[in-house]
């Protein structure tokens, strides 16, 4: 069975400019994560899907952030426009309905110069 | 709010055992979880705690208690592929069944 997949691994930008993070569930997990995670830290929420909606978004800055996941299963994290502190690895992580156990995307690494 | 504590780093040696602590302070705990984190990879599940007690799976085992609000995560015949992050994860039924990590125990393995 795949894993959550990621996409870009890696990506480098100038403040200021946008950026997007795409993330592909494991089939049939229902609930999606985006996390924030500064170096020597644990893993921040950002955002919490249940199916297509988003049942918690308390901790997403919503002035540069947003995010969607139009159809329940694939989401993007989209940063617009970026800034020095938001240099991060940006996780994905899903679960399923019969599991509160989270599974995790390899993430990307976002550089903001 | 929720509040969870571990240690910053530890080293031990091949073929040691290490315990990692860790405590939380929450409401409507609902159970804890162990992940392991290599470098620049994804945390992956080790355990998941939700009554007290201990969980043993090969070389790793997680203890939790409940009333004092801790748990451990003992690793016995270390091998140096073990030398990573260990985080230690609440989720809290008050808050939505949110997941909310500690700072994660950074472990290196000497040989």
């Amino acid at each position: 069975e795949a894993g959550v997949v990621q996409s870009p691994r890696y990506k480098i930008i100038e403040k200021k400019q946008p950026v997007a993070f795409w993330c592909n569930p494991i089939s049939g997990h229902n609930t999606l994560y985006w996390y924030r995670q500064n170096l020597g830290q644990g893993p921040e929420l950002l955002i919490r899907y249940e199916n297509e909606e988003a049942v918690d978004d308390s901790q997403l800055p919503k002035d540069r952030f947003s995010a969607e996941r139009l159809k329940g299963v694939d989401s993007t994290l989209k940063i617009q426009p970026a800034e020095l502190g938001d240099s991060a690895v940006y996780l994905c992580a899903t679960t399923g309905s019969s599991t509160d156990t989270q599974y995790f995307g390899p993430g990307t690494r976002l550089t903001v110069l | 709010g929720q509040n969870i504590d571990q240690p910053t780093e530890m080293t031990a040696t091949e073929g040691a055992i290490v315990q990692i602590n860790c405590t939380y302070q929450t409401s409507g705990f609902n159970g804890l979880f162990w992940y392991q984190q290599h470098a620049g990879e994804a945390p992956t599940f080790l355990s998941y705690n939700v009554l007290d007690g201990l969980e043993e799976k090969g070389r790793f085992s997680s203890f939790l208690s409940r009333s004092k609000g801790y748990s451990y995560l003992l690793l016995k015949e270390l091998q140096m592929k073990d030398s990573a992050s260990y985080l230690c994860a609440v989720i809290s039924k008050a808050a939505g069944n949110k997941l909310t990590f500690g700072g994660g125990t950074r472990v290196l393995v000497k040989p």
